[in-house]
Formats: structure tokens, sequence, C-alpha cells
């Protein structure tokens, strides 16, 4: 059983529109979760950290966390062509001594011109 | 300030050869992952150093991989025989702190094939 959950995609959305991207996790003790945006050939880039349960906001992008339901998403407002990348949602487990990230597979978001 | 960087970009290599990949931190970053990720998988943890002593290593696949940060600096994963199941990326990521907030910041990977 997969540890961190995503739809691979791709999401297609038009722009301007509202991407809404999804990560189930099944650790309910992680208590801190994270957003990387990739893209093709490129590092990981950290977009959003969320470690409490409700909403956050930073400029185009909020993060939503639900630890009952073990449930993280983001959200992209007004996308752009240039949001369109793979989306890892990223959560840390506590093992072996340390602190370490599972991903995701990501999700693939195509913003459409 | 520079980002974390990794070297090589890209390497081809036949199996039963030998590839050492390097990662360079951001600097001041005490803390030193290497992840992995093979075709259609995720990004799948496989070891961290904190300074040059190892924290954690049970994530590395078996004893064909070797990694290495002496003087706590720059880090090295060596890859002894290569099979072509090694085939994937291997991103570096490197961050201030380890506790459970600990930010992560990735390196472009190493893109290996075995062929």
């Amino acid at each position: 059983q997969k540890e961190v959950e995503q739809n691979s995609g791709p999401l297609s959305v038009p722009e301007g529109a509202i991407a809404s991207l999804n990560c189930t996790y099944s650790d309910r003790g992680s208590q801190s979760f994270f957003w990387y945006r990739q893209y093709s050939g490129k590092s990981p880039e950290l977009i959003m950290s969320i470690y409490s349960n409700g909403d956050k906001e930073d400029g185009r992008f909020t993060a939503q966390l639900n630890k009952a339901s073990q449930y993280v998403s983001l959200l992209i407002r007004d996308s752009q062509p240039s949001d369109s990348a793979t989306y890892l949602c990223a959560v840390i487990s506590f093992t072996s001594g340390t602190y370490k990230y599972i991903f995701g597979t990501g999700t693939r978001l195509k913003v459409l011109a | 300030e520079a980002g974390v960087t990794q070297f090589p970009s890209h390497s081809v290599i036949e199996k039963g050869q030998t590839v050492t990949l390097r990662c360079d931190p951001i600097s001041g970053h005490d803390n030193l992952y290497w992840y992995r990720r093979v075709m259609g998988k995720e990004i799948k943890f496989l070891l961290h150093f904190v300074k040059e002593s190892k924290q954690d290593e049970s994530g590395m696949p078996n004893n064909r991989f070797l990694a290495e940060r002496t003087g706590g600096t720059y880090s090295t994963l060596k890859v002894q025989p290569a099979e072509l199941e090694d085939s994937g990326v291997y991103f570096c990521a490197s961050s201030q702190v380890s506790d459970s907030y600990n930010e992560q910041f990735f390196g472009p990977g190493t893109r290996l094939t075995v062929l």
C-alpha cells in the first residue's frame, strides 16, 4: 500500500481557472506536508509547506490540510501556462531515527492557453 | 546563494561498470539526503547524512551502493557494479535542520542509465 497517493494526471485546466491537486497519506502521525513543483529535467522546487489543519495561502497558491481525513491539497488560482509542471506531495515520516520525505508519484498539470 | 548542485547531469554506463555521483549541498547545510526516482515510481529516500555521519541509510538498495561525505561538505554516491535496475534519477537534497519541519532543497538530479 502506497504511503502517499496522488492522481498522476494529467490534470488539464484552462488558463485563468483554479487547479486543484490532491494528496492522501497513510501515516496518521505525520505532522508536516510539502508541495513541490518540478519542471521537466529540473529540481523539485518547494512552493508550499503546511503543518496545521486548515488553509495556508501564499500568492496564487493555497494549501489545505485535513489531518482527520489524512488529506492535503493545493489550489492554484488564476492558473497560467507557466504553472504547467508536475506537482509532488511530500509528507515527513520519522523512521530509523530520521525525519525523511515520503513522496507521492506526482500529478502532472497542464494549463491550456 | 547557490542551490544544491549535482554532477554529472547524465551518465550512461554499461552493466558491471562503476559510476560515482556527486552532490554539493547549500553552504551551511549540515543535513544531506540522497533520493532516487525509478521511472514511473515515486521519489524514494536512500540515506541521510548529518555532517559527515550517516544518520540513516535504511533506504539504500544493497551493498553495491556506497555513499560518503568526507569533511561534511560534498557527498558522493558510488554504484559498483551497476545493474540495469539501478537506472533512474538520483536526487540530492539538503536542509539546515532535521526536525519534523525541515524544508529540504533539491538539486536537479543525475539521470543514470545502465545499459
